[in-house]
Order: structure tokens, then C-alpha cells, then sequence
């Protein structure tokens, strides 16, 4: 099994500031996901990353994929408290197959 | 706005009773996915369907949990006898192409 860490396992901070968390992994991806989940609901596909280096930006989140295809971060900015959820980072292959998840960052933005 | 449902969203029951979840994926949707989750483990995948064939179930223990979908809007996820182990969220998700659309998860409780 090709694990996944993430970094940090917990993180609160208070609104309007920046942070970033990390998923990271010794083997290649093909491609990467990232998801937020809220108490009580299913994680939510945020984006895709495909290519080493790539960079997605959606609304204040910003995520990059590492060079090598190994590692990628999300990048929150000025955070706000309807920002608070576990964030999971999920390897997938090619087509529509079972994801590989990390443990998750739980994120608490306090008003 | 399509979604996957899931029923019961809780279930608390006693050791050795049976437990059956059910899914219904967006339609049109042919891969069907049930994942658990767990404070220690995080997510997890333990059975995938493609066009209602079973593709990979290496994740379920296999004298207690079945799968099966009888039909291309129904999934089932049975368990029994259930364990105090077995107390998780179960999470449905459906795909098409390279996403999955997570259902809202069963909290599973077994005393």
C-alpha cells in the first residue's frame, strides 16, 4: 500500500490567517485529490492535480502538485471559519478506481 | 442536484445482530464504492462494484461483511454477526469518469 502523510494531523487558527498543509508520499502519483469533509457529510472533491508542478487555485485555496509527483499542498488564505472541516488528500489512478487516502489535516478557524 | 443517499444515517445495535446499509448511487453512475472510516484508520476502501459486478472486495473481512448491488440503484453493504470493531462510518460513493461523489455515510455504533 503506497501511503500517505499528511502534516499537520491537527490545526487552529484564528480567522483571517494564512496556513498551509501538506500530503506527502515516497511513491510517484498519477494523479492527486484533494477533499473536504464537514461533520456528519461525506468528503467533497475539491480539485485534481495531474501534472508535476501544477498549480490550482479556487477562490482562497491554492494547491500544488510537487515536481516529481510526490508531495502536493494546499494553501488556504485568510482563512475564514466556514473553512473548518478535515481536509483529505486521496491518490488515484487513471480512470474511475478506489482512492487511497491520507489521515487528514482537521482544520479549525476560529472566529 | 443529483446525490448518493444512504440509509440508516445511524444505527446503534448489539454485538452479534445483523446490520444492513444501503446505497443508492446518482443515476447513470456505474462504479459503486463502499469505504469506512475510523478515527485510527482514517478512510478506507473495502468493496468496489463496475456495472454492478463485483471488481475487488479485499478490504472487507470475509466471513462477516458482504456486499452486493441487485440492482444498478441499490447497493448493500451486510454485516453479520457485527462487532463492537465494526463501530465506523460507512461511506457510499459513486463515480463517473475520474470522481466520486461521496453519500452522507452511515454512523454504525455496536455495543
Amino acid at each position: 500500500t503506497q501511503l500517505l502523510e499528511q502534516s499537520p494531523q491537527f490545526l487552529s487558527i484564528q480567522e483571517g490567517e494564512n496556513l498551509t498543509v501538506y500530503c506527502n508520499s515516497s511513491s510517484v502519483f498519477s494523479s492527486l485529490q484533494w477533499y473536504r469533509q464537514e461533520p456528519g457529510e461525506g468528503p467533497v472533491l475539491l480539485v485534481t492535480v495531474v501534472t508535476g508542478g501544477e498549480v490550482k487555485k479556487l477562490k482562497r485555496l491554492t494547491f500544488q502538485f510537487g515536481d516529481a509527483r510526490k508531495d502536493s499542498s494546499l494553501h488556504i488564505t485568510a482563512a475564514q471559519p466556514g473553512d473548518t472541516g478535515l481536509y483529505l488528500c486521496a491518490r488515484t489512478n487513471s480512470g474511475n478506481t478506489p482512492l487511497v487516502f491520507g489521515k487528514g489535516t482537521r482544520l479549525s478557524v476560529i472566529a | 442536484d443529483a446525490r448518493v443517499t444512504q440509509t440508516p444515517r445511524d444505527k446503534v445495535t448489539e454485538m452479534g445482530q445483523e446490520v444492513t446499509m444501503r446505497c443508492q448511487p446518482i443515476l447513470g453512475h456505474n462504479t459503486v464504492f463502499w469505504y469506512r472510516q475510523t478515527m485510527m484508520q482514517g478512510l478506507e476502501l473495502l468493496a468496489y462494484f463496475r456495472n454492478r459486478a463485483p471488481l475487488d472486495d479485499s478490504g472487507m473481512p470475509k466471513d462477516r461483511f458482504s456486499a452486493e448491488m441487485p440492482d444498478a440503484t441499490l447497493a448493500t453493504l451486510k454485516i453479520q454477526p457485527s462487532e463492537p470493531r465494526d463501530s465506523a462510518v460507512y461511506f457510499c460513493a459513486s463515480g463517473l469518469g475520474n470522481t466520486q461523489y461521496f453519500g452522507p455515510g452511515t454512523r454504525l455504533t455496536v455495543l
